[in-house]
């Protein structure tokens, strides 16, 4: 299985300021998928991050208040714009196996708290 | 659409079996997973299992599947305090790119 980091780990932000989270992998991967973890909940979609294309968002979720970058096939950022405390959440990303991409693995996430 | 739901909690005591249930909806699922997240941790793949088998096993663990039923569950055998975690049930679908649903989770305390 693929090495998946996330930085930072955990961080505690103010209303209406954005947050940049980085997901590093020690290995080429096809698929990139970012998700939240709302307090107490099961994980929800964000998108599936492109590498040199746009991401694709699922319902709900848009380009303006998730922007997310794939330079390359190990590395991609989620950023959390104008942050409000329902943003608190932990924000993991996943990626495919390498050698059956059915699989996917996860990161350790990023617990995020807005006051 | 797709719905995945399981019961929210389960207790059991160390060395019993524990059995997490899972049901869901899309028919048209290819792969069904289990993942552990254990408190302040990401989310462990334990196991998964094609849509087309009956059951899987893999050492304490023993993945149940009832297409016709659309039910999926999750035996851990002996269990012990370390498997105290929350477990997620998640479905793909072949024509969705790998994208996983996930169910609620169930909280499962094992006492000593």
């Amino acid at each position: 299985s693929a090495v998946i980091s996330q930085k930072p780990s955990r961080d505690i932000c103010q209303r209406g300021t954005s947050l940049t989270i980085q997901c590093q992998v020690d290995s080429q991967v096809t698929m990139m998928f970012w998700y939240r973890q709302q307090p107490g909940q099961s994980l929800t979609l964000i998108a599936t991050a492109n590498q040199g294309s746009e991401a694709t968002y699922e319902s709900g979720f848009v380009i303006d208040k998730f922007p997310i970058s794939r330079p390359n096939l190990t590395f991609s950022t989620l950023t959390v714009s104008n942050m409000s405390p329902e943003d608190s959440s932990i924000y993991l990303c996943s990626v495919d196996g390498l050698a059956f991409q059915e699989t996917q693995y996860f990161g350790p996430g990023t617990r995020l708290l807005v006051l | 659409g797709e719905d995945v739901e399981q019961s929210l909690f389960l207790s059991v005591r160390e060395g019993d079996s524990s059995v997490i249930n899972c049901t869901y909806t899309d028919s048209s699922s290819t792969y069904l997973y289990w993942y552990k997240q254990e408190p302040g941790a990401g989310l462990q793949l334990l196991t998964y299992i094609f849509s087309n088998m009956d059951m899987k096993q893999d050492q304490r663990l023993t993945v149940l599947l009832n297409k016709k039923d659309k039910h999926l569950s999750l035996r851990i055998a002996d269990t012990q305090t370390g498997d105290s975690a929350i477990y997620f049930c998640a479905e793909s679908i072949s024509n969705a790119g790998n994208m996983l649903t996930f169910g609620g989770g169930t909280r499962l305390m094992v006492k000593p």
